[in-house]
């Protein structure tokens, strides 16, 4: 069974700049999340969809990040402008409702 | 608002020693908790998944428990060896299934030979 895919790996740019990472979950689970990792502290939610609903997106800047997930699988997340404090690990993780979550490998985002 | 920490923060092991990494949470309204793994520059390793209802899961040579009551969680290592090497997260799942999930920031364990 192939594991959650995300591109790219690393990515570098300047502040202002816009980026958008992509993520293609596990065949069959229909949650998706969005985790932002900042260096020496643990993953924080920035979206959840079911299927291609939007279930929580309560702690997403919405004044910069947005994110979508088209027909229910891929999804991908936005930043437009980039600021400094958004370099971090971006995390895409998909799960059956009730069982466990799985990660992809991650985006490492610098910001300059 | 539920909270995860974990202590140590670091910790530093020669090979061999068997070594308990903890992890408590403030609601023990929980749906289910989950230890990882992760290697510098990679993405989270699942080892082990607890529910609610469980006490204990074991994985080879780990061994995580619950204390839903107090708001607890171990993760036992047994002889460690220089391939544990690596930040050990804890998380819970609030009270819904399909809720996101809270991490703690971690645990960086380092084991030398």
């Amino acid at each position: 069974e192939a594991g959650v895919a995300q591109s790219p790996r690393y990515k570098i740019i300047e502040k202002r700049q816009s980026v958008a990472f992509w993520c293609n979950p596990i065949s069959g689970h229909a949650t998706l999340y969005w985790y932002q990792q900042i260096l020496g502290q643990g993953p924080k939610l920035l979206i959840q969809f079911q299927n291609n609903g939007v279930v929580d997106d309560s702690q997403l800047p919405k004044d910069r990040f947005s994110a979508e997930r088209l027909k229910g699988v891929d999804s991908t997340l936005k930043i437009q402008p980039a600021k400094l404090e958004d370099s971090a690990v971006y995390l895409c993780a998909s799960s059956l409702v009730v069982v466990e979550q799985f990660f992809g490998p991650g985006t490492r985002l610098t910001v300059l | 608002k539920q909270e995860v920490t974990q202590i140590p923060a670091a910790l530093s092991v020669p090979e061999g020693e068997n070594l308990v990494l903890n992890c408590s949470f403030t609601d023990s309204a929980i749906y289910n908790l989950q230890w990882f793994r992760q290697d510098p520059g990679k993405g989270l390793t699942s080892l082990l998944l607890i529910q609610s209802s469980q006490r204990e899961q074991t994985s080879g040579r780990l061994n995580a428990s619950l204390d839903k009551s107090s708001g607890r969680s171990t993760l036992y290592i047994a002889a460690s060896q220089p391939g544990d090497s690596a930040t050990y997260l804890c998380a819970v799942r609030p009270g819904q299934a399909g809720t996101a999930l809270i991490f703690g920031k971690g645990t960086t364990l380092s084991v030398s030979s």
